[in-house]
């Protein structure tokens, strides 16, 4: 298996615009996480899916955030309108099932930048 | 979830043992410690968890005192791979298994 993919590995744009991350779990995997890392806050996690459902959606730092999960294979995180706080690393993880937290597995990133 | 608190900072010979503390005073009795790493430009690595005994896997062992307040992670024979950030949660398994806050962590840094 190839593990956790996310795309990009690097995104640099512009305030203001849209940015979209995306994520594909590990095949099988029921759980899908999207966490922001920075220096400033650390590992933090914005939001959990189960079964494609959004569970908790409060570490989502604003409206601007948005994330979906279409499909058991497929999510994105998306930012509209970017800004330059919005920098940072964009893990996405994935789980067999919520119940089973030791066997998340992670990503390897997304890093952010917003000039 | 039990807040923990673990040194910002530890070093260690290659070679020897690496002994990671991690203070959780007010865990619950249905709390888990789990021991998470993360290597450099790289996503968290899990590595052991335990309820109250002690854990051995093919990365490390987990010592969890009697009273559950405090643990400790050993890396029995750190190499220079070992070099990471080492985070301690205490959290519930259940179906709230998605809410989990890292902390800062302890970073080790394994010295030739």
């Amino acid at each position: 298996d190839a593990g956790v993919i996310q795309s990009p590995r690097h995104e640099v744009t512009e305030m203001g615009q849209e940015v979209t991350l995306r994520c594909k779990p590990i095949s099988g995997h029921n759980s899908l996480f999207w966490y922001r890392q920075t220096m400033m806050r650390g590992l933090e996690l914005l939001i959990y899916f189960n079964n494609n459902v959004p569970i908790d959606d409060s570490g989502m730092p604003e409206d601007r955030f948005s994330a979906k999960m279409p499909n058991a294979s497929f999510s994105t995180l998306k930012i509209q309108p970017s800004e330059p706080r919005d920098s940072a690393v964009y893990f996405c993880a994935s789980s067999p099932g919520l119940a089973v937290f030791n066997e998340q597995f992670f990503g390897p990133g997304t890093r952010l930048t917003v000039l | 979830d039990a807040k923990t608190t673990q040194p910002p900072s530890m070093d260690c010979a290659e070679g020897r043992a690496a002994n990671l503390p991690c203070n959780h005073s007010t865990i619950s009795g249905n709390e888990y410690v789990y021991w998470y790493r993360q290597i450099h430009s790289q996503g968290p690595q899990y590595i052991i968890h335990g309820l109250k005994n002690n854990e051995t896997n093919e990365m490390a062992s987990l010592i969890i005192t009697e009273d559950r307040k405090s643990s400790t992670l050993i890396l029995p024979h750190a190499t220079l791979r070992d070099t990471a950030v080492y985070y301690c949660i205490v959290r519930v398994v259940g179906t709230n298994a998605g809410k989990s806050t890292f902390g800062d962590g302890t970073t080790l840094t394994v010295k030739p």
